[in-house]
């Protein structure tokens, strides 16, 4: 069945960027069946989804993030990216991809699965 | 964006319990609501998709209910590897939100 795995730096710089890769195995972003997320979860504290990515390319953004977020596809490797910009303390989060399920017709419905996740912190 | 909440935020629980956790959305999102399972240190997994539909695999113990804004999910008989925080969210608005968590532990 299809996995997925967070790969990146696990301490950031506050006005850095965070850099994460979501590798995707037994199974193809190219399907065309699913979105690609990514969501984060501070420590102790509920979850955020952050946006998603469709393998042509097109995303959506939460807007409370869209300012500093960029989701990009390398269908080749089979992996899907996060970037976020000028992050300060507040970003420091696990942060989740997982496989995004797409009803007929076109409508997001579900999450699932979701890989294990990494702890981003942002400190100096 | 649609709030999500959640009642109770934490219950204790004996194994063979039953249990039920309400989640409320800020307005109306039809039957697009899922329910997850987190452990410590785990990801989310999905028990509960369209308010009602038990994820393959799940046991059938979980079960979901409700539509517009009002929901529940119950556990029948709450076993040993039940406990956990359980999450709702919403699928209606394309800014998918959740709830603030419900952590079910020992009693």
């Amino acid at each position: 069945q299809v996995q997925l795995q967070e790969s990146g730096p696990g301490l950031v710089k506050p006005s850095q960027t965070l850099s994460l890769t979501c590798t995707v195995s037994g199974g193809s972003i190219s399907s065309g069946d699913y979105y690609w997320s990514w969501i984060r979860q501070p420590p102790g504290k509920g979850l955020e989804w952050i946006g998603y990515i469709y393998y042509s390319g097109s995303t959506y953004y939460n807007p409370s993030l869209k300012s500093r977020v960029t989701i990009s596809v390398d269908t080749s490797k089979n992996q899907f990216s996060l970037k976020l910009s000028s992050v300060t303390a507040a970003d420091t989060a696990v942060y989740y991809c997982a496989r995004t399920v797409v009803a007929p017709g076109g409508r997001v419905v579900r999450f699932d699965p979701w890989g294990q996740g990494t702890l981003v912190t942002v400190s100096s | 964006d649609i709030q999500m909440t959640q009642s109770p935020s934490s219950l204790s629980a004996s194994v063979g319990d039953r249990v039920t956790i309400t989640c409320r959305a800020s307005q109306s999102i039809s039957s697009y609501l899922n329910w997850y399972q987190q452990k410590p240190g785990k990801a989310p997994k999905l028990l509960i998709y369209a308010a009602s539909s038990l994820q393959s695999g799940v046991p059938s113990r979980f079960s979901g209910s409700g539509s517009g804004t009002d929901f529940t999910l119950t556990i029948s008989s709450l076993q040993p590897e039940d406990f956990a925080t359980y999450y709702c969210q919403q699928s209606y608005s394309t800014i998918f939100t959740f709830g603030p968590g419900t952590k079910v532990d020992i009693k």
